[in-house]
């Protein structure tokens, strides 16, 4: 069955420390990928994309995230994060021609001062 | 732009009880869909609708109706409220099925 797997539920990093957040896919093909920001009692966020084209992308608030097929992954990077990054993040999917979109479980960030 | 809007924020019912949550978008969106979050299982999807007319299933749709007669709304309907059904419920809309969705601010729905 298509998945998608986020192996960290809980994330803690210094403030101003790098961030990586993993995300996996399942799929024969490669599906559309999303990362999505929600802080608490919020909605989502959308903070990046990818479709097809440069496996590096750029998003809002300076997260990149980068497509590695041979490892069927999309992981969520930060150079330097700041307090107000602290917030739950998921990674999805489109597969199966579009309409539905596969969540992986969330991986909640936090960032000490 | 108001996005897409959600009613109620929060809701208590009692086992056996029905309610209808209310979904609106002004972006003129073909695509709404509705998720139920819950701690640990992230976002899964309950129905979606590519049309006004038209609406599918998503992974988790039992114990849930819904209708689309216009392009802006998106009703969903709990006919027996089960406490199963105790969760966060997220409305979606987007341009189609395989763009940028974007979320309401949620529903917080309790079943006693």
């Amino acid at each position: 069955a298509q998945s998608v797997t986020q192996p960290d539920i809980h994330i803690t990093v210094s403030e101003g420390a790098s961030l990586e957040l993993r995300c996996n896919y399942s799929y024969g093909a490669t599906p559309y990928l999303f990362w999505y920001v929600q802080s608490p009692g919020q909605g989502l966020q959308l903070l990046l994309k990818y479709f097809s084209g440069d496996t590096l992308v750029q998003g809002i608030k300076g997260f990149e995230a980068e497509f590695k097929r041979s490892q069927s992954s999309f992981n969520l990077r930060k150079p330097s994060v700041h307090w107000s990054d602290a917030a739950e993040y998921f990674c999805a999917a489109l597969m199966e021609y579009g309409n539905k979109l596969v969540f992986g479980a969330g991986t909640i960030l936090r960032v000490k001062s | 732009n108001a996005g897409v809007t959600q009613t109620p924020k929060f809701q208590v019912l009692k086992t056996g009880q029905s309610m209808t949550l209310q979904c609106a978008q002004d972006m003129n969106h073909e695509y709404m869909s509705w998720y139920r979050q819950d701690p640990g299982m992230g976002l899964r999807l309950i129905h979606y609708s590519v049309g006004a007319g038209i609406t599918d299933q998503g992974e988790v749709p039992n114990g849930y109706n819904v209708s689309r007669s216009t392009t802006e709304d998106f009703p969903l309907r709990l006919l027996s409220a089960a406490p199963s059904q105790t969760s966060v419920y997220f409305c979606a809309s987007s341009r189609d099925g395989y763009n940028e969705q974007f979320f309401g601010p949620g529903t917080r729905l309790t079943v006693l």
